[in-house]
């Protein structure tokens, strides 16, 4: 069976730090993988997804970027946190074949930016 | 801008009564609509889903309405349970690009 998995699950940084989330996924080959953001009481925001190693869209502009160094790896990165930075961070993945599948969620890190 | 608009932001239910949340979508293109329920802490989980050439599904207690004219569907949770208490988010789907709607937060109470 496939899971997903994330870490940290919690993370305090002050600002002006550097971040670094990873996710891995495993049980299956070449994923769509997505980093959603979740403010408090507020929807999921599509943040960057990935159809492949080394290809990533980015669904806003921002200070923050993701990359994939390997088919089932996705890490989320900063440079210099800022305040707004703070939040619900998920990573999902969907399967690669066939149109429409569902999203399948990792259970967050919830990120502090003091 | 939001391209699935949500209802209720939140919502209080008796334990045994109906859970109804409502979700509006725009983009034609959308083909797959999906229902997820999130539990503090965790991450979003699926919960049921429906594609546009069928009006209604039913899994359980849990029950997505479809209106293609309309544009717009909806989550019945029948005999509502403490155990349902959480935030549940509606979404639209397009060729893998997944829209979300702002998350319903449901409260019930026994």
């Amino acid at each position: 069976s496939q899971t997903i998995h994330q870490w940290p699950a919690t993370l305090v940084q002050p600002v002006g730090s550097p971040l670094s989330l990873e996710c891995t996924v495993e049980g299956t080959s070449n994923p769509n993988l997505y980093w959603y953001r979740q403010a408090a009481g507020r929807g999921l925001q599509l943040l960057f997804y990935s159809v492949g190693i080394g290809q990533i869209s980015s669904e806003v502009p921002q200070n923050l970027s993701a990359s994939r160094p390997q088919d089932r790896q996705f890490i989320l990165s900063s440079k210099k946190l800022l305040l707004s930075d703070s939040g619900f961070y998920l990573c999902a993945w969907s399967s690669f074949s066939g149109n429409n599948s569902p999203l399948h969620f990792g259970n967050g890190t919830r990120l502090t930016v003091t | 801008q939001q391209q699935v608009k949500q209802s209720p932001q939140s919502l209080i239910v008796q334990k045994g009564g109906i859970s109804i949340i409502n979700c509006a979508y725009e983009n034609t293109a959308f083909d797959y609509f999906p229902w997820y329920q999130q539990f503090p802490g965790k991450g979003p989980a699926l919960l049921i889903a429906i594609r546009p050439d069928v009006s209604e599904k039913k899994e359980g207690r849990f029950t997505i309405s479809f209106n293609k004219s309309a544009k717009q569907f909806s989550l019945h949770i029948m005999d509502s349970q403490p155990g349902d208490s959480a935030t549940y988010f509606c979404a639209a789907n397009n060729n893998n690009d997944m829209r979300f709607g702002a998350g319903t937060r449901l409260t019930v109470k026994p």
